[in-house]
């Protein structure tokens, strides 16, 4: 079953606007943790911000920030003034629980954001 | 500081030959290794992870297969190739046991089965 949901699959955002990424999850556990990272036109993969389930503040790190709602299962992505190096596929990912040695990462299948001028 | 290194960065293959695919982390001792293959404007999916040497555990079996002979050196090989296999392999690593810390991904190997 499908365990993180990314139900935009494309985004068109205007330079310095600012854009959200919404991710959805399922758990049945109560200690998680939810990742974001970017993906460029090259390929690689860049991780960008870590939110666990109990942690009581939004995560931030700089023009990066968690909408995190537990309740509603969603750990949105907000953007805030975008650049044109921002373009790029952006997924959520989770690792359930937080306790598995393993580390493993479940990943959504992602966000294509395109800055305009 | 730590690096890691996947190699080659493209591969064309024709279908029924053999793989192998290799990534070498550098700067750490005893990581965890995974092996993700994403398809073509998809998500990645995982498919083989590591916590010590000669420790491989498969997500998705298939005609793949994973191997680690060394503590810091991760390699995936098919002896077969199908045309399904194509797409983009991604070798990552994990910094430490704790809950926050992330996979750190390598370039990855773009495979186009012909």
């Amino acid at each position: 079953a499908q365990k993180i949901t990314q139900t935009q699959p494309g985004m068109f955002v205007q330079e310095k606007e600012a854009v959200t990424l919404d991710c959805t999850y399922d758990t049945s556990d109560q200690s998680y943790g939810l990742f974001w990272y970017k993906q460029p036109s090259s390929g690689e993969m860049i991780f960008l911000i870590y939110q666990g389930s109990y942690d009581e503040q939004n995560a931030t790190e700089g023009r990066y920030s968690l909408n995190f709602q537990k309740a509603r299962k969603s750990a949105n992505l907000v953007i805030s003034a975008s650049q044109l190096g921002d373009s790029a596929m952006y997924f959520c990912a989770m690792r359930e629980p937080t306790t598995d040695s393993w580390g493993k990462l479940q990943f959504g299948a992602g966000t294509q954001v395109v800055v305009t001028p | 500081s730590q690096t890691i290194h996947q190699w080659p960065a493209t591969l064309v293959q024709p279908v029924g030959s053999p793989l192998s695919l290799e990534c070498t982390v550098e700067g750490t001792s005893n990581p965890n290794l995974y092996w993700y293959r994403q398809a073509a404007g998809r998500g990645l999916q995982l498919l083989f992870y590591s916590v010590g040497i000669g420790q491989i555990s498969s997500e998705v079996p298939q005609n793949l297969s994973a191997s680690r002979p060394q503590d810091r050196q991760f390699i995936l090989s098919s002896k077969k190739l199908l045309l399904s296999d194509s797409g983009f392999y991604l070798c990552a690593w994990r910094a430490g046991r704790r809950a926050d810390s992330p996979l750190h991904f390598g370039n990855g190997t773009r495979l186009t089965v012909t």
